[in-house]
């Protein structure tokens, strides 16, 4: 599998449930960060977690972080319609200067 | 809030031709970045730039391409002889320490090469 690999890769939920979407990645990392694009638009900054942190909130948005098993989750609470887009979790590799490593993204689509 | 702004939002050009992107960062960071989405895929990496030079650079980024920041605001990236498989959106991003920090992303300059 490659680096900053998503699962689903396709959610639909109701308003108002719980969605959570997950990353793997293969190497050590400075960071993770997470990225919401809207269909064919810019890739907005949710969060970021660092690597000597287990888990961070901002909002309706929980992310966890596990270095052991090299993987991510990001929960989006009591969801809206508006939140509706494409998630990606990319990975600040250690020692490579910033690059971010970005997965395939998860679809989320939150029914009215 | 400050942001990344490219330019223009989208560029359409036929083979062979050049085509320069534009951006500005955000003005207190020092390091910069292009990455590419072609439509349906992950963004891809193409380029990191500090202090006045290429710091890495990806397989994609060929002798076809080239960055530079001509100033103090802009970073350019130039495609010298652009493919149909150049087409997708181009984004330019920043951060103040190189991969240790949020990297802020512009909005993207969605190419199309014909």
């Amino acid at each position: 599998s490659q680096q900053g690999e998503e699962d689903p890769q396709a959610l639909s939920i109701q308003e108002g449930e719980n969605a959570t979407m997950n990353c793997s990645y293969k190497t050590s990392i400075n960071n993770l960060q997470w990225y919401r694009q809207n269909s064919g638009r810019g890739l907005v900054h949710l969060i970021l977690i660092r690597s000597n942190e287990r888990e961070k909130h901002s909002g309706r948005l929980r992310v966890t972080l596990d270095t052991s098993k090299k993987s991510s989750s990001l929960l989006i609470t009591a969801s809206r319609a508006a939140d509706t887009a494409s998630y990606f979790c990319a990975t600040a590799v250690y020692n490579q200067g910033g690059k971010l490593i970005f997965g395939q993204g998860t679809e989320l689509s939150v029914k009215p | 809030e400050p942001e990344v702004t490219q330019t223009p939002s989208h560029q359409v050009t036929q083979m062979g031709q050049e085509v320069i992107l534009r951006c500005v960062p955000i003005s207190n960071h020092l390091y910069f970045y292009w990455y590419r989405q072609i439509l349906g895929q992950k963004v891809e990496f193409l380029v990191s730039f500090y202090n006045n030079e290429i710091s890495e650079k990806s397989e994609i980024f060929d002798d076809q391409f080239s960055v530079e920041r001509p100033d103090g605001s802009n970073f350019t990236l130039k495609i010298r002889s652009t493919k149909l498989e150049d087409s997708a959106m181009y984004f330019c991003a920043s951060d103040l320490r190189g991969g240790t920090d949020t990297q802020y992303f512009g909005p993207g300059t969605r190419l199309t090469v014909l």
